[in-house]
């Protein structure tokens, strides 16, 4: 079965702990994300990637780092220089080439930092 | 400020009836709409996608409708069912990149038997 797997589901952190969310995904997608949902708040982008060993800041990159050193992984960092890091945290796919296509999305994993 | 807006936060609808989930967008730039479902702590499934060059497309019970002039689009759900009780996402993209797929904050529906 292919899909995207986020772990762990629920992780929780003391404040000014660096945090390092996993990714993996087996559907040969060249692109990945990576998106911050809030209560009441739409999705938004922290980092993406379109191929290997390459990635790009998104909107609320600040206080996150990312690393693309396989395809088929995608791990984000939440340091401690994220003022609000708990979240939940959503990772994506998509196929990245020859124009849109949807992104398919892990369960996720709820960061609390206390 | 928002690029993509729900301004419907829910929706409660009658089981068989038709549901209407809206959703505007203020960049005329944007060239792909898509519409994602999501349940209470899993990720957003997807669910229909319209591109800029139609203004309707159809996939079993979900038709999505996009109104460019308008820049506005919506999600019909006909017959609703329980099943489709969750919460609902419009998203925007310009270009088609990827990378500036924007979200707008979701309208939680509820379809009561």
């Amino acid at each position: 079965d292919g899909g995207i797997t986020q772990s762990p589901k629920y992780l929780f952190r003391k404040e000014g702990q660096n945090v390092t969310l996993s990714c993996e995904q087996n559907l040969n997608h060249d692109a990945m994300y990576w998106y911050r949902q809030d209560p009441g708040q739409g999705l938004r982008l922290i980092y993406y990637s379109q191929i290997v060993n390459d990635f790009q800041k998104g909107d609320i990159a600040e206080g996150y780092s990312v690393s693309r050193e396989k395809k088929e992984s995608f791990p984000l960092t939440v340091t401690s220089a994220q003022k609000n890091p708990t979240a939940f945290y959503l990772c994506a796919s998509s196929i990245g080439r020859r124009g849109p296509s949807p992104l398919h999305f892990g369960n996720g994993t709820r960061l609390t930092v206390t | 400020d928002q690029q993509v807006k729900q301004n419907s936060p829910s929706l409660s609808v009658q089981e068989g009836r038709i549901s209407i989930l809206n959703c505007d967008y203020t960049n005329s730039m944007f060239d792909y709409f898509l519409w994602y479902k999501k349940y209470p702590a899993e990720g957003p499934t997807f669910l229909i996608s319209i591109s800029s060059i139609k203004d309707k497309n159809e996939d079993g019970r979900f038709t999505v409708f996009l109104n460019k002039s308008a820049k506005h689009l919506s999600l019909h759900i006909v017959p609703s069912q329980p099943g489709d009780s969750a919460v609902y996402f419009c998203a925007a993209s310009e270009g088609g990149s990827q990378g500036n797929l924007i979200f707008g904050k979701g309208t939680k529906l509820s379809v009561k038997p």
